[in-house]
């Protein structure tokens, strides 16, 4: 595998339903992404992971739970999610999550298509 | 604080026209530009970017941007459009602390 994969590709849950997103990166990076993609809204930025550390959480509510157990992984966990919630999520990485320099193009996944019911 | 318009939601052009979807950045330092496509179903694929020297940038697939500091803007261009360029366009500015456009869609009339 090669790039940046993401499973499942889609999901249907219901509010009261538990269940996680798997991010994977093949590319050597050190920084990944969660962004959230609504209809007729820009990217959300979610969260940010640099080293495996959290480096950025946008308000993000606490149902949506992320985990990053090394540079390559990238898990966000999901409970109790409203209809609103219902999006297309997208994994990115790039080379390092720091402001500046050329290293940080972010590499896409192409998202979990995630329906709340 | 750093943002970006994209002033057309929709554009609409004939194959073998030209395009040009237009960007404008609010950045407080010298800024990171990025051009991505996003096809139906698909994740954000990179087209070009613009970190600093020449202000033409080539990408893939036969797109080009310009950036105009005075005008605060990264244009995207391509010369003559093929049906498979209809897709979702977005624009972006920073670094690690990316901000998208909120996107232009393109329809590609035979």
């Amino acid at each position: 595998e090669t790039g940046v994969t993401q499973t499942p590709r889609h999901l249907v849950m219901g509010m009261t339903n538990k269940k996680s997103l798997k991010c994977e990166q093949h590319l050597g990076h050190n920084a990944m992404y969660w962004y959230k993609q609504s209809a007729k809204k820009p990217l959300e930025l979610m969260f940010v992971y640099n080293f495996k550390e959290q480096t950025e959480n946008n308000s993000v509510p606490s149902r949506f739970s992320p985990e990053c157990p090394n540079s390559s992984h990238l898990f966000l966990h999901l409970h109790t999610l409203q209809p609103e919630d219902s999006a297309l999520y997208l994994c990115a990485s790039s080379q390092d999550g720091a402001s500046g320099g050329a290293g940080n193009e972010q590499f896409f996944g192409p998202g979990t298509r995630l329906t709340v019911l | 604080a750093q943002s970006v318009t994209q002033p057309d939601i929709h554009i609409t052009v004939s194959e073998g026209a030209s395009l040009e979807l237009r960007c404008n950045y609010s950045y407080g330092a010298t800024p990171y530009l990025f051009w991505y496509v996003q096809s139906p179903g698909q994740g954000l694929q990179l087209l070009l970017k613009y970190f600093s020297g020449d202000t033409l940038v080539q990408g893939i697939k036969g797109f080009e941007a310009e950036f105009k500091r005075s005008q605060s803007s990264f244009n995207l261009r391509k010369p003559s459009v093929h049906w498979s360029d209809a897709a979702e366009y977005f624009c972006a500015v920073g670094a690690g602390d990316m901000r998208f456009g909120a996107g232009t869609r393109l329809t590609v009339k035979p």
